[in-house]
């Protein structure tokens, strides 16, 4: 099985800050990862997919980078929408999560 | 509309089954795998099932195999999950999902969820 390794578990950031997510497979997964975004009683929304390729109506602030096993979700200008939880997946043998980064405003 | 709607969650005892589904709307239901991913509430996501567009290959969890059963109608625009011998750490928020047909994909599309409490 493929594990997922995400950090950080929590981060604070303010309006307008840079920030990154990693995620590391235990085992090379190419470009086979997703990027999900989740607020508080909502679905999943799959923002990145193939580890960088943006889906359509997804903010350019947004980019996914890494092949192989490393990984990192990066959001240039934080905006208020921003805050929310923020899920790595594997795609490339079955399915496999992260644990989550959850984004709060400092 | 482009949606998937969840139902059939509740709360049962444990060794009890449930049958939840999943009503496509809005778009070519066999265009598409399904899946099923489950959440216990403020924690993370775990994929549970999944089937291919025209339900001739299906997948599991190891924890679910041999108890859970995915099967899809093309013709109602539904997914189904038959779950069986329920335990108390099937709890869970489940969540339908599609993934394009073809090459292994992402899940481009989720329901809401259904909320399943095994509970004696």
């Amino acid at each position: 099985d493929i594990q997922m390794t995400q950090s950080p578990s929590t981060l604070s950031a303010s309006v307008g800050d840079r920030v990154t997510i990693t995620c590391r497979a235990s085992q090379s997964i190419r470009t086979w990862l997703a990027w999900y975004q989740q607020k508080p009683g909502k679905a999943p929304k799959l923002l990145i997919s193939m580890a960088s390729t943006l889906e359509s109506g997804v903010p350019s602030r947004f980019r996914g980078s890494g092949s192989g096993t490393d990984f990192t979700l990066t959001i240039s200008s934080l905006q208020p929408d921003d805050f929310a939880t923020y899920f790595c997946q594997q795609y490339k043998s079955f399915y496999t999560f992260g644990q989550g980064t959850s984004l709060d405003i400092k | 509309e482009v949606q998937l709607v969840e139902s059939g969650g509740g709360v049962v005892r444990p060794g009890g089954s449930l049958r939840l589904s999943c009503a496509a709307s809005g778009f070519t239901f066999d265009d598409y795998g399904m899946s099923w991913v489950r959440q216990v509430p403020g924690k993370g996501l775990e994929w549970v099932s999944g089937i291919n567009w025209n339900g001739d290959t299906t997948s599991y969890e190891d924890s679910v195999r041999g108890r859970f059963t995915i099967s899809r109608d093309n013709a109602k625009n539904s997914l189904y999950l038959q779950m069986n011998s329920l335990r108390v750490e099937d709890t869970a928020l489940y969540h339908c999902a599609r993934t394009p047909r073809g090459e292994p994909g992402a899940f481009d599309l989720w329901g809401q969820g259904t909320m399943v409490t095994v509970s004696s």
